[in-house]
């Protein structure tokens, strides 16, 4: 399995203002993911981050509020742009631990971000 | 909305007994994925079971899959003190280009 690492842990901001989230993984991979978990609740998928190539958005995430960067094959960003306090959630991002179909996902170990 | 469901939203069980938890989903589907997460933190994958497959086990956790019902079930059996935490099954969902659709999820409680 893929060794996945987040930065930061967690962070407390203030509204109105940025946050880029990093995502390291230990192999190459081709698509790497990143989601969103408020409160108490699932995971609800943000987008897919393919190397070289524009980020895939889900319905109702816009690149303006959640820029992605993949600049590589092993590392990727997530931004939470002017923040409010509806944007508190644990962002994890996660990557197939290989090429073909039936693939397990594999899971980061989350950044818990506080908007104040 | 594709998310799945799980039931039930919570279970509590003594120690020892067998915890069963039962997801439903709503499209065709390539697989489905079960994970834990502790406290608020990191998804655990626990088993991957393939469309065309019924029943698959790891250790203590059995997974069965019934494609024409759109339902899944998850058992830990002989449950213990560090199996508390949030079940979420996950479907990879035909032509959905690896993204995962997640059920709400089961907090599950083992008391000593």
């Amino acid at each position: 399995s893929a060794v996945i690492s987040q930065k930061p842990s967690r962070d407390i901001c203030q509204r109105g203002t940025s946050l880029t989230i990093q995502c390291q993984v230990d192999s190459q991979v081709t698509m790497m993911f990143w989601y969103r978990q408020q409160p108490g609740q699932s995971l609800t998928l943000i987008a897919t981050a393919n190397q070289g190539s524009e980020a895939t958005y889900e319905s109702g995430f816009v690149i303006d509020k959640f820029p992605i960067s993949r600049p590589n094959l092993t590392f990727s960003t997530l931004t939470v742009s002017n923040m409010s306090p509806e944007d508190s959630s644990i962002y994890l991002c996660s990557v197939e631990s290989g090429q073909g179909k039936d693939n397990e996902q594999f899971f980061g170990p989350g950044t818990r971000l506080t908007v104040l | 909305s594709q998310q799945g469901e799980e039931d039930p939203q919570a279970l509590s069980i003594q120690e020892g007994e067998n915890a069963t938890m039962n997801c439903s989903y709503k499209t065709s589907i390539n697989n489905l994925q079960w994970y834990r997460q502790n406290s608020g933190r990191g998804l655990v994958h626990l088993i991957l079971i393939r469309s065309n497959e019924r029943e698959k086990h790891s250790g203590r956790l059995r997974v069965t899959l019934d494609t024409s019902k759109k339902s899944s079930s998850l058992l830990i059996t002989a449950s213990r003190a560090a199996d508390t935490a949030s079940y979420f099954c996950a479907t990879e969902i035909t032509g959905g280009a690896q993204k995962l659709v997640f059920g709400q999820g089961t907090r599950l409680t083992i008391n000593p």
